[in-house]
C-alpha cells in the first residue's frame, strides 16, 4: 500500500495549457515537499509546504497544502516543454525519513 | 559545491557478481540516504546514516545488501550476490538539517543485472 498516492500517473498536454496534479494520503504530515526529476537525473527539491492551507508560488507553479495536512496539489499555468519531468511529492512524519509518492510523469508538447 | 556525487553512472553485471555503488555527500551534510527507484515501486528507502552511523536499515531487501559509511565524505552500497530483480536506479541523497528537510540527490546509478 502506497502511503502517498499521486494522480494522474501520466499526463501529456500541449504547450500553453494549465494542469493540476495531486498528492493524497490518509495520513497527516508535518510537511510535504515537491520534487521534479528529469530523465537520467535525481529529484530536485522545488518547494516545502508546512502549514495547513499554505499556498506557495514558484513562477508558474502553485503549490497548496491541504487544510488537514493530508494532501497537496501542484498547479502549473501555461505549461512549457521545460516543465516536462516526473513530479514527486514526499511527506515528512515524526523523526523518520521522507516517504515518496510514485510521481506524475508530465510531458509538455510544443 | 559539486553536489552529491555517485559512481558509477551505469553498471551492467552478471547475476551472481558483486556490485559496489559509491556516494560522496555534500560536505557538512550529516544525513545520508540510499534509495532505490523502479517503475513499479517508485522511490524506496533502503538505509540512512546520521553522522556516519547507520540509523535504520529496515528497507534493505535482504542480507545480500550491505551499506557502509566509513567517514563523512564516503558511503558504499554493496550487493553480493546480485540478482536480476536488483536492477533499478539507486540514488544517494544527503541532507543538512535532518530527515524531515530537503534532500539533495545524486544523479543515480543505473544497475542492470543480466
Amino acid at each position: 500500500t502506497q502511503l502517498l498516492e499521486q494522480s494522474p500517473q501520466f499526463l501529456s498536454i500541449q504547450e500553453g495549457e494549465n494542469l493540476t496534479v495531486y498528492c493524497n494520503s490518509s495520513s497527516v504530515f508535518s510537511s510535504l515537499q515537491w520534487y521534479r526529476q528529469e530523465p537520467g537525473e535525481g529529484p530536485v527539491l522545488l518547494v516545502t509546504v508546512v502549514t495547513g492551507g499554505e499556498v506557495k508560488k514558484l513562477k508558474r507553479l502553485t503549490f497548496q497544502f491541504g487544510d488537514a495536512r493530508k494532501d497537496s496539489s501542484l498547479h502549473i499555468t501555461a505549461a512549457q516543454p521545460g516543465d516536462t519531468g516526473l513530479y514527486l511529492c514526499a511527506g515528512a512524519r515524526g523523526n523518520t525519513p521522507l516517504v515518496f509518492g510514485k510521481g506524475t510523469r508530465l510531458s509538455v508538447i510544443a | 559545491d559539486a553536489g552529491v556525487i555517485q559512481s558509477p553512472r551505469h553498471e551492467v553485471t552478471e547475476m551472481g557478481q558483486e556490485v559496489t555503488l559509491r556516494c560522496k555527500p555534500i560536505s557538512g551534510h550529516d544525513y545520508l540516504f540510499w534509495y532505490r527507484q523502479t517503475m513499479m515501486r517508485g522511490l524506496e528507502l533502503l538505509i540512512y546514516f546520521n553522522n556516519n552511523v547507520p540509523i535504520d536499515d529496515s528497507g534493505m531487501p535482504e542480507d545480500r545488501f550491505s551499506a557502509k559509511m566509513p567517514n563523512a565524505s564516503f558511503s558504499t552500497l554493496k550487493i553480493q550476490p546480485s540478482e536480476p530483480r536488483d536492477s533499478a536506479v539507486y540514488f544517494c541523497a544527503s541532507s543538512l538539517r535532518g530527515v524531515n528537510y530537503g534532500y539533495t540527490f545524486g544523479s543515480g546509478t543505473r544497475l542492470t543485472v543480466v
